[in-house]
């Protein structure tokens, strides 16, 4: 089955202490982002690569970083996460190209307390 | 700068009826359009999207929406809404001037009561 699939699902962590959410696809697709999702606020992006070792910043960076060694992973890392990281996060992937929609995990809803 | 807006926070419609979920744009140079739909504990799905042709686009779950360029909008709508189709929409757009990444509108949360 075509999927993209982010690990954990839910976490609840303290201030400080890293964390790397996983993101997986099975559908070859040279294009993944992460995005978060706050109420009110739609999805707002983090990072977004268009291949393997390419990687840029989308709109709220700050706080995150990314890698992308291999086609199918896009790990999302918080190196020292903060209470306003709270939020539902989800990984995206799609072909390249303007009309290629894209699929998306089912988030990963994180607490930093 | 490039935006979507999407105007109602919420719409409810009564099962049966037709139902249009509003959405509004600002790019310059082409629009290129999308329709997402968010069930509750899981990801945006895909429903249609425009990119050029028909001003009217058919996508997913009878759904369907129109592009008008003068009103730069691109309205979804059904015409005759289920119980099922409650959920959250959101409408994206590429952003022309950002390496085409998607613009995202707050989103909508549709009710559809029986």
């Amino acid at each position: 089955e075509a999927q993209v699939t982010q690990n954990p699902r839910y976490l609840i962590t303290v201030t400080g202490k890293k964390l790397t959410v996983t993101c997986s696809q099975n559908m070859n697709h040279e294009y993944m982002s992460w995005y978060r999702q706050d109420p009110g606020l739609g999805l707002r992006q983090i990072y977004y690569s268009m291949n393997v070792e390419v990687t840029d910043k989308g709109d709220v960076p700050e706080g995150y970083k990314v890698s992308r060694k291999e086609k199918r992973n896009f790990p999302l890392i918080l190196e020292s996460p903060s209470p306003n990281q709270t939020s539902l996060y989800f990984c995206a992937s799609s072909f390249t190209g303007i009309n290629q929609p894209q699929h998306f995990g089912d988030g990963t809803r994180l607490s930093i307390l | 700068a490039q935006s979507v807006a999407q105007p109602e926070d919420q719409v409810n419609v009564a099962e049966g009826n037709p139902l249009t979920v509003k959405c509004t744009y600002s790019v310059s140079g082409n629009p290129y359009l999308f329709w997402y739909v968010q069930y509750p504990n899981r990801g945006l799905q895909f429903l249609l999207k425009y990119i050029t042709g028909d001003n009217l686009v058919k996508g997913s779950y009878g759904f369907e929406a129109e592009f008008n360029k003068s009103q730069t909008s691109f309205h979804l709508k059904k015409p005759s809404a289920l119980v099922s189709d409650s959920a959250l929409y959101f409408c994206a757009v590429r952003d022309t001037n950002s390496n085409y990444q998607l613009i995202w509108g707050a989103g909508t949360k549709l009710i559809i009561k029986p």
